[in-house]
């Protein structure tokens, strides 16, 4: 089993739609956890932190369950411009193979 | 300071060449690090710097591979004997230290590496 674990997708939605992503990872000692978005041949930009009591950014609410180990993504009224990779970030302290990334869920919104 | 820069952008080499990559951090940042990522996966983790010590590494990361951050500021990546295999994108990131990987990473725009 992967350690972080996402839906590929593609998810193909028309603008205006809502769409959510889940990710689930295997540690439970896990302590932080992010979405990153990446762009087509660009590299991964943090979009927002996750928070146990859930938070929201705009448009984007990111979410954690503890209990059953997965965190999600919601995008309201999807743009244009949301189309992109979402990557699902876990982090279980300091260092590199303390942070692990998803394959991540490609996502397409269409006019 | 306008985040992490890299160097080349691009690289296209011959197989059994060497090739050298730079990351130059956020100023601030005292923890860089470098990854790997192929089509379709996510970032793979190869080193990790606290200041100039290298304090993990992957075992993605073979004995042709090496990485240095002499005055823990800037640091380089270096292929020996490239092989196929080694394309990919090598992305640099740096962090804040003590922040016990709270506020995640900064990246940098990457070295797409095509070996021919």
């Amino acid at each position: 089993r992967k350690e972080v674990e996402q839906d590929p997708g593609p998810f193909n939605v028309p603008e205006g739609a809502t769409v959510a992503f889940n990710c689930t990872y295997s540690n439970s000692a896990s302590q932080s956890f992010f979405w990153y978005r990446q762009d087509c041949r660009k590299e991964p930009k943090l979009l927002m932190s996750v928070y146990s009591s859930g938070n929201e950014d705009g448009r984007f609410t990111a979410q954690l369950n503890r209990a059953s180990q997965y965190i999600s993504l919601l995008i309201r009224d999807s743009k244009l411009s949301d189309s992109a990779t979402y990557l699902c970030v876990v982090n279980m302290g300091t260092g590199g193979f303390k942070t692990i990334f998803g394959a991540g869920t490609r996502l397409f919104v269409k006019a | 300071d306008t985040g992490v820069s890299q160097d080349p952008r691009h690289k296209i080499t011959k197989r059994g060449q060497n090739v050298t990559f730079r990351c130059d951090p956020i100023s601030e940042h005292n923890r860089l690090y470098w990854y790997r990522q192929t089509l379709g996966q996510g970032p793979e983790f190869l080193t990790y710097f606290q200041n100039e010590a290298q304090l993990e590494k992957s075992r993605l990361l073979s004995d042709r591979f090496s990485a240095e951050r002499p005055k823990g500021s800037f640091s380089t990546l270096e292929i020996q004997r490239t092989e196929q295999g080694d394309s990919a994108m090598y992305l640099c990131a740096s962090s804040l230290a003590g922040d016990r990987g709270l506020y995640g990473y900064t990246f940098g725009s990457g070295t797409r590496l095509t070996v021919v």
